[in-house]
């Protein structure tokens, strides 16, 4: 099946540093790359929107400067969290349409957990 | 706009109880698909199950069934004679077909099955 795979698992890093999260399609091509963040025993909450080729789209409230998101080719998005501050910590999600069709599932990478100290 | 109320934060079971996940959307679009996912411990979402709204029939995957109602609009997930690894956190979700394949989740349901 389909499957993405999301590196790192988890990262600690200083504040003021940047960190790269990559989520990379290992058996389809994935045109469009979701990014979902995580709260401590909260929902998922839709960062931004990646197209292969073009800009990402962000949600209201997500900082385009901070959150860089880069979908360079059919099997790699990138997203990279400049200057994290302690507010970053979270559980960042990518997630990617199965089969290319949205409505037919889509399959999540396994999760990146941000520690920002 | 679109919304997703899991309303049950909790749950919790003893071992081969039978249990059911509640999940009530809003939509104002007549095509929709509606997902359950599970989050282990790990944290990884793993898919269940996704129906879209012209597909009212009711599933049964194993343990695991989904009663899909458009007139309450509820999507309800039941699993029969829980188990311990089904100990998770279980998140609902729904994508409206306009909405260029955007997903909202509800807030998710802990379920915890002791032995």
């Amino acid at each position: 099946g389909a499957v993405v795979s999301q590196h790192p698992s988890w990262v600690i890093c200083k504040s003021g540093t940047s960190v790269k999260i990559e989520c990379r399609s290992l058996d389809f091509q994935a045109t469009t790359m979701f990014w979902y963040r995580q709260f401590p025993k909260q929902s998922l909450m839709l960062m931004a929107t990646s197209n292969e080729g073009s800009k990402a789209t962000y949600e209201q409230g997500v900082e385009k400067d901070k959150f860089l998101i880069n979908h360079a080719s059919l099997t790699l998005s990138t997203l990279t969290v400049t200057s994290a501050h302690p507010e970053d910590s979270s559980f960042y999600i990518c997630s990617a349409p199965s089969s290319g069709m949205f409505h037919y599932g889509y399959t999540f990478g396994s999760g990146t957990r941000l520690t920002v100290v | 706009a679109q919304k997703v109320t899991q309303a049950q934060t909790e749950i919790s079971v003893v071992e081969k109880e039978d249990v059911t996940l509640d999940c009530v959307y809003e939509t104002r679009d007549t095509t929709y698909y509606l997902f359950w996912y599970k989050q282990p411990p790990s944290g990884e979402l793993v898919f269940l199950i996704r129906r879209n709204s012209f597909d009212e029939q009711n599933e049964i995957s194993g343990r695991y069934s989904w009663n899909f109602q458009k007139s309450t609009s509820s999507f309800n997930f039941t699993i029969t004679a829980s188990q311990v690894v089904d100990s998770a956190v279980y998140f609902c979700a729904l994508m409206q077909d306009t909405n260029a394949g955007k997903s909202t989740f509800g807030d998710g349901t802990t379920l915890t099955v002791k032995p």
